[in-house]
């Protein structure tokens, strides 16, 4: 079946500039998650969205980013006034919300700030 | 909180041998999950093996296996008959044990590169 679905591949803007990063999860997933990986680094956690609880957004860096999951499916992050030190892979993952179930990953959008 | 350290950056292993990526972690926690994911080129993120914190007993799926010590909070990959396609950044991961499942805690990752 359809796998994690992330678009844009590939993002290239200009600082200061807003942009959105959309992720279709595995059908039937509860839960959704967001990632980052930066230049060298492991991934860090940004939000987490299970059922319809409220999300757990305690990885978001900064006021400027923020997460929204439309009807429990669809994601979108978004990053207002983009700076240069948000330049990464930013990984959206899935999974069934329960404990024993793997996460499963999208291939990333790949985002540039010039 | 959780840390995750990968104390290796890079490792390099010929084909058909054996390596073990090392994976060290820190945690109040009593139960949890660990897991190791690999990352091709391609960038997705696969998951390779997972370790429940109250089995004694070490993973295995195929030719890969955990040494998992847990009073040590140790949780190395031996990868026996190394692959071509084995060639992979390799991520450690934490996860504490809910209610339900929750956010994974990664290392900084290991380059493996498997040659002739």
């Amino acid at each position: 079946g359809a796998g994690v679905s992330q678009s844009p591949s590939n993002k290239v803007t200009e600082k200061g500039k807003d942009v959105e990063l959309r992720c279709d999860p595995i059908s039937g997933h509860t839960a959704l998650y967001w990632y980052r990986q930066s230049l060298g680094q492991g991934l860090e956690f940004l939000i987490y969205f299970q059922g319809n609880s409220a999300p757990d957004k305690s990885g978001l860096p900064s006021d400027r980013f923020s997460a929204e999951r439309t009807g429990g499916s669809v994601s979108t992050l978004t990053i207002q006034r983009t700076q240069q030190e948000d330049s990464a892979v930013y990984l959206c993952a899935s999974s069934w919300g329960r404990v024993n179930q793997p996460q499963h990953f999208g291939d990333g959008t790949r985002l540039s700030i010039l | 909180a959780q840390t995750v350290t990968q104390s290796q950056p890079e490792m390099s292993v010929q084909e058909a041998e054996t390596v073990t990526l090392s994976c060290t972690y820190d945690t109040s926690e009593n139960n949890y999950y660990l897991f190791w994911y690999k990352q091709p080129p391609s960038r997705q993120m696969i998951l390779v093996i997972r370790q429940e914190a109250y089995k004694q007993q070490n993973a295995t799926e195929n030719r890969f296996s955990v040494n998992f010590q847990k009073a040590a909070k140790s949780f190395s990959l031996k990868i026996s008959d190394s692959q071509l396609g084995d060639t992979a950044m390799y991520f450690c991961a934490f996860m504490k044990l809910t209610g339900t499942a929750s956010k994974l805690t990664f290392g900084t990752g290991t380059r493996l590169q498997v040659t002739l």
